[in-house]
């Protein structure tokens, strides 16, 4: 049992570059997040999922796409890479809202990206 | 706008201090309030509170939380270096996606 994984773990990327961040998670979670974490302003959702086929905007979405064409993964794509978009990205997953007691969000280890 | 705030942002202490991190929140459709520690990576979560007045302990660890003050508390006794961390609040909202908001963070640093 992995847990959540991230690939990569580290990037760098100049601007106007694009790439896709992978989230992957075994626990049969319904539910997954990508957040950003930037010093001095916590974590951030850019794009959530509440399901296979499914995604919404989160706090911050603007220059992120995702998609969630199966269950145990969930894709982050920057299309046209920015310096603004040097960050630290999390993905996270959880079980289902209707499941009490079962809230806890399990995070990734963290994807480190540069963008020059 | 929803809004999680924590205080102290850092605290330095020494080993063996007992610390309180505090966070308040103004939050609509409030569900559960969620306390994690991160170590640089990852968080990790520590704990879970939907109830007032009613404390969560793990070890030197615990926190309460206030659904009429909105507030939480986390208190670490007799710290260890191996406390130093990030800690973060976040609140669950009852609407689709079940959303958190966090907070900033308390960078908690404990000196041997």
């Amino acid at each position: 049992n992995a847990g959540v994984t991230q690939t990569p773990k580290f990037r760098v990327l100049k601007t106007g570059q694009s790439m896709t961040l992978l989230c992957a998670q075994d626990m049969n979670h319904e539910y997954m997040y990508w957040y950003r974490q930037d010093p001095g302003m916590g974590l951030r959702l850019i794009h959530y999922s509440v399901g296979e086929g499914t995604t919404a905007k989160g706090e911050v979405p603007d220059g992120y796409n995702v998609s969630r064409l199966k269950k145990q993964n969930f894709l982050l794509g920057l299309e046209s890479a920015a310096p603004s978009q040097t960050s630290v990205y999390f993905c996270a997953s959880r079980h289902s809202f209707w499941d009490r007691g079962r809230e806890t969000q399990y995070f990734g280890p963290g994807t480190r990206l540069l963008v020059l | 706008e929803d809004k999680v705030v924590q205080s102290p942002l850092s605290l330095v202490v020494h080993e063996g201090d007992t610390v309180t991190l505090n966070c308040s929140y103004e939050v609509t459709n409030f569900r559960s309030l969620l306390w994690y520690k991160q170590e640089k990576k990852a968080p990790t979560f520590l704990f879970m509170l939907t109830s007032s007045g009613i404390e969560k302990k793990s070890g030197r660890l615990s926190s309460i939380l206030d659904k009429k003050e909105l507030f939480s508390i986390l208190n670490i006794t007799a710290t260890q270096t191996g406390d130093s961390a990030v800690y973060l609040c976040a609140v669950v909202k009852e609407t689709s996606g079940s959303r958190l908001t966090f907070g900033e963070g308390t960078q908690l640093t404990v000196n041997p």
